[in-house]
């Protein structure tokens, strides 16, 4: 597609309940990143993909969360057991490369997930 | 440690004021890049610029210009006769050239409201 795009925009689920948000990046985008939005808060970065694999994981905040990614494109973010401090927007970027310093993000319109 | 820090949480101002946007950085790394993003009320950042460590020329574009100084650690933003359509998020971010996940480290972004 033309640019990054995220489903669902908006979603609203129970607490304890699990979630999977999808995002679909730029065509021939190696790079593909998972960033958080709380209200009141920067970007908090979550996850890094090169390719199918995970370089950097290490802003996944606990356990609950996991992501994939196949075929080097689609990647899902899932969030086990939903608590209502994982309501924020989650943003998807990719990039061409990833590696090269001066490369700029591309990023999706985000999915607005509220936890009740 | 790497840190953004964009103090000024939210800014006003009335049409055709020139506004500031401050931006200061903290990184041991001699090489590095330096990014401003805006977030409209759509959600979708745009990346706006993008500037290495060892540039440190002024940069003009149109309204925009942007102001790199190391010696402070700051990349200020600045827009000129500011419009409405200006309103939105703005984040800068870092990113290191230490790292190899390509993954910005941003601040907490600055709301900007220009009131006509």
């Amino acid at each position: 597609g033309a640019g990054v795009s995220q489903s669902p925009s908006n979603k609203v689920t129970e607490k304890g309940k699990d979630v999977e948000l999808r995002c679909d990046p730029i065509s021939g985008h190696t790079a593909l990143y998972w960033y958080r939005q709380s209200l009141g808060q920067g970007l908090e970065f979550l996850i890094y993909f090169q390719g199918n694999s995970a370089p950097d994981k290490s802003g996944l905040p606990s356990d609950r969360f996991s992501a994939e990614r196949t075929g080097g494109s689609v990647s899902t973010l899932t969030i086990q057991r939903t608590q209502q401090e994982d309501s924020a927007v989650y943003l998807c970027a990719s990039s061409l490369v990833g590696r090269r310093i001066n490369e700029k993000l591309f990023f999706g319109s985000g999915t607005q997930l509220s936890v009740l | 440690a790497q840190k953004v820090t964009q103090a000024q949480t939210e800014i006003s101002v009335v049409e055709k004021e020139d506004v500031t946007l401050d931006c200061v950085y903290e990184t041991r790394d001699t090489t590095y890049y330096l990014f401003w993003y805006k977030q409209p009320p759509s959600g979708e950042l745009v990346f706006l610029i993008r500037r290495n460590s060892f540039d440190e020329q002024n940069e003009i574009s149109g309204r925009y210009s942007w102001n790199f100084q190391k010696s402070t650690s700051s990349f200020n933003f600045t827009i000129t006769a500011s419009q409405v359509v200006d309103s939105a998020v703005y984040f800068c971010a870092l990113k290191r050239g230490s790292s190899n996940t390509g993954k910005l480290i941003f601040g907490q972004g600055t709301t900007l409201q220009v009131k006509p």
